[in-house]
């Protein structure tokens, strides 16, 4: 079975630019989420979806972060402009729904450095 | 907020040992109690879980003790190896939604 998948692994950006990373999850989990870890703390939730419906999104930057998850699929993730406190690497992970379950399968994550 | 606190922040143990990582939670509606194992490079794979119906959980050398009346919850990890080496997250979660812990460092030495 394939993992959760992410690119770019590696992105460096000027601080005001912007960037996207791309997530797939695991084949027939509905429900995925992105997370922000920055160096030494543990991942942050910032935005839960089941399906292409969005649970929870209230610690997301809405200023300058966006996300979407067209088709109840695949899901990418937006930062514009960025700024030097977002460096960190962006976790998506997914998981069946299914209350007693409860395992998150993470991807390697996408590791954002800004200049 | 801080929905779970986790201590100690790193940790070394001489090979043999036996690793102990805390966690401590005030949600008394977290349902899920899962450990998370992360080496460098790489994302968060789960190690083990435990529902809070239960006291103490065993897979292999990693155990989890769970103290529903404190609120707490912690990983032993006994005959530690250096392959154990790897950051530690605790983690609860209610309704798929999940709080980690801030992570231990573990250094495991030969």
């Amino acid at each position: 079975e394939a993992g959760v998948a992410q690119s770019p692994r590696y992105k460096i950006i000027e601080k005001r630019q912007s960037v996207a990373f791309w997530c797939n999850p695991i084949s027939g989990h509905a429900t995925l989420y992105w997370y922000q870890q920055i160096l030494g703390q543990g991942p942050k939730l910032l935005i839960q979806f089941q399906n292409n419906g969005v649970v929870d999104d209230s610690q997301l930057p809405k200023d300058r972060f966006s996300a979407e998850r067209l088709k109840g699929v695949d899901s990418t993730l937006k930062i514009q402009p960025a700024k030097l406190e977002d460096s960190a690497v962006y976790l998506c992970a997914s998981s069946l729904v299914r209350v007693n379950t409860g395992e998150l399968f993470f991807g390697e994550g996408s590791r954002l450095t800004v200049l | 907020q801080q929905q779970v606190k986790q201590s100690p922040q790193s940790l070394i143990v001489q090979k043999g040992g036996i690793s102990i990582i805390n966690c401590a939670y005030e949600n008394t509606a977290f349902d899920y109690f899962p450990w998370y194992q992360q080496f460098p490079g790489k994302g968060p794979a789960l190690l083990i879980a435990i529902r809070p119906d239960v006291s103490e959980k065993k897979e292999g050398r990693f155990t989890i003790s769970f103290n529903k009346s404190a609120k707490q919850f912690s990983l032993h990890i006994m005959d530690s190896q250096p392959g154990d080496s790897a950051t530690y997250f605790c983690a609860a979660s209610k309704s798929n939604q999940f709080y980690f812990g801030t992570g231990t460092s573990l250094t495991v030495i030969p």
